[in-house]
C-alpha cells in the first residue's frame, strides 16, 4: 500500500496567516491527490482533487499544488472557519489512503 | 440538498454483527459509486469498501477481508455494511461517502456523511 505522510500535525495560526501543509506519497501517485477538512461532528468537505482542482463551492483562499510524490495544500489567508483538521488521501492505488491529519488550531 | 445520512452504528460484543446503512438523497443515487470508510480513535482515516453503480463490489481493505459486505439498494437510495465477525480494531467512526464524479471509481469523495459510532467491547 502506498504511505501518506502528512506534516506537520498539528499548527498554531493566527486569522489572517498563510498556512501550509504537506503530504508525501511513499511512491509516485502523479496528481492523484485529494484534500480534505473535517471539523467534530461535521461531515468531511472535499476540498481539493487530482492535486490542484479546487471543488465547487470552497472559496478560493485555498489551493493545492504538487506531483509526483510532494503535495501542498496553502490556505492563504486563514478565516475563523477553517480552523479544523485536514487530511490528504491518494486515489492513485488501491486501496486508496490517507494521511494522518493536520490540525489547525488558534494562536 | 445533497446528503448522506448513516446509521445503525452501535455497542456490540466481539465476535457479533451489525449492519451499517446510509440513505441518501438529492441525487441520482443509481448513477455513482459509493464507499465506507472509517477513523478509528487515534488512526487515520481507512477506506473500508465500496461498490459501483450497480452493485458490483469494488474491493475491501485487508484488514475487514472476509468480515465485512457492502451492498446497495438503488429503488431505496440506500448502501449497507454489513459487519461480521467484529474485533475491538473494528471500533471506529463509519462514513459513507459519494464518488465525486458520476458511472466511475476515480476515489475522490465529494458527499460525506457525518458518520455512525461503532464500539466494539466485552
Amino acid at each position: 500500500d502506498i504511505q501518506m505522510t502528512q506534516s506537520p500535525s498539528s499548527v498554531s495560526a493566527s486569522v489572517g496567516d498563510r498556512v501550509t501543509i504537506t503530504c508525501r506519497a511513499s511512491q509516485d501517485i502523479g496528481s492523484w491527490l485529494a484534500w480534505y477538512q473535517r471539523k467534530p461532528g461535521e461531515a468531511p468537505k472535499l476540498l481539493i482533487y487530482a492535486a490542484s482542482s479546487l471543488e465547487g463551492g470552497v472559496p478560493s483562499r485555498f489551493g493545492g499544488s504538487g506531483s509526483g510524490t510532494e503535495f501542498t495544500l496553502t490556505i492563504s489567508s486563514l478565516q475563523p472557519e477553517d480552523f479544523a483538521t485536514y487530511y490528504c488521501q491518494q486515489a492513485h492505488s488501491f486501496p486508496p489512503g490517507f494521511g494522518g491529519g493536520t490540525k489547525v488550531e488558534i494562536k | 440538498e445533497v446528503q448522506l445520512v448513516e446509521s445503525g452504528g452501535d455497542w456490540v460484543q466481539p465476535g457479533r454483527s451489525l449492519r451499517l446503512s446510509c440513505s441518501a438523497s438529492g441525487f441520482t443515487f443509481r448513477d455513482y459509486a459509493l464507499h465506507w470508510l472509517r477513523q478509528s480513535p487515534g488512526k487515520a482515516l481507512e477506506w473500508v469498501s465500496g461498490v459501483t453503480w450497480t452493485g458490483g463490489t469494488i474491493g475491501r481493505a485487508a484488514s475487514v477481508q472476509g468480515r465485512f459486505s457492502i451492498s446497495r439498494d438503488n429503488p431505496n437510495s440506500a448502501l449497507f455494511l454489513q459487519m461480521d465477525s467484529l474485533t475491538v480494531e473494528d471500533t471506529a467512526l463509519y462514513y459513507c461517502a459519494r464518488e465525486r464524479k458520476r458511472s466511475s471509481v476515480n476515489y475522490f469523495f465529494d458527499i460525506w456523511g457525518r458518520g455512525t459510532l461503532v464500539t466494539v467491547s466485552s
